[in-house]
């Protein structure tokens, strides 16, 4: 069965820094991209950020590029989120999704999310 | 830039069927997409991938009554038989090399 399991959200003041983590189980990590999805309270789904199942591609949404870094170590079968320069609008529940296109495809899309870590930005 | 369009707001009564679409602006017909559902509190669950041509293949333990099919630049999700842990938001979501990754704003459906 595969998991996902996040942590390392909480509330943080604006322009200090957060590192989330992924736990992944239940699949071959080192296939398979993964991502990070995040919702603001009561919105819709925003695509963040991604990276290869060899960390050779990395990609940011523009709201986020220049802030925050992803990167994952295949030997923990761990995703992680750097958030540095955080604001306001960073306020969001984070989803760790696995990329569904198969072994080494980047672009794809996600067949299994994580249940979430929370950050709230704020003084 | 591609837009992917959904209605905010669904409703259908209980063992009734109700059609969610999802549509692909201009000049984007092309593209696959994925169907998501996010029930209360819980976080997203991957119901189906629908190509163009409306073929669609599911995740993991969807039932049957779930399928998607594909017109132009529409996608569709026909929810069937439909059940009380059905009343959910349901996201459309597409990717390509020149967009990285889009989710439409959400469908959300009521079971009445």
């Amino acid at each position: 069965e595969v998991q996902l399991v996040e942590s390392g959200g909480g509330l943080v003041q604006p322009g200090r820094s957060l590192r989330l983590s992924c736990a992944a189980s239940g699949f071959t990590f080192d296939d398979y991209a993964m991502h990070w999805v995040r919702q603001a309270p009561g919105k819709g789904l925003e695509w963040v950020s991604g990276i290869t199942w060899n960390s050779g591609i990395t990609g940011y949404a523009d709201s986020v590029k220049g802030r925050f870094t992803i990167s994952r170590d295949n030997a923990k079968n761990s995703l992680y989120l750097q958030m540095n320069s955080l604001r306001p609008e960073d306020t969001a529940l984070y989803y760790c999704a696995k990329g569904g296109a198969g072994s080494g495809y980047y672009y794809g899309h996600f067949d299994f999310w994580g249940q979430g870590t929370l950050v709230t930005v704020s003084s | 830039q591609l837009v992917l369009t959904q209605s905010p707001s669904a409703s259908a009564s209980l063992g009734a069927s109700v059609n969610l679409t999802c549509t692909l602006s201009s000049g984007h017909s092309s593209y696959a997409i994925a169907w998501h559902q996010q029930q209360p509190e819980k976080g997203p669950r991957f119901l189906m991938k629908v190509n163009t041509d409306g073929s669609h293949s599911k995740g993991d333990g969807i039932p049957d009554r779930f399928s998607g099919s594909s017109s132009g630049a529409e996608r569709y999700l026909t929810i069937s038989s439909l059940q009380s842990e059905d009343e959910a938001d349901y996201y459309c979501q597409t990717w390509g090399t020149a967009i990285n990754w889009v989710f439409g704003g959400g469908t959300k459906l009521t079971v009445l």
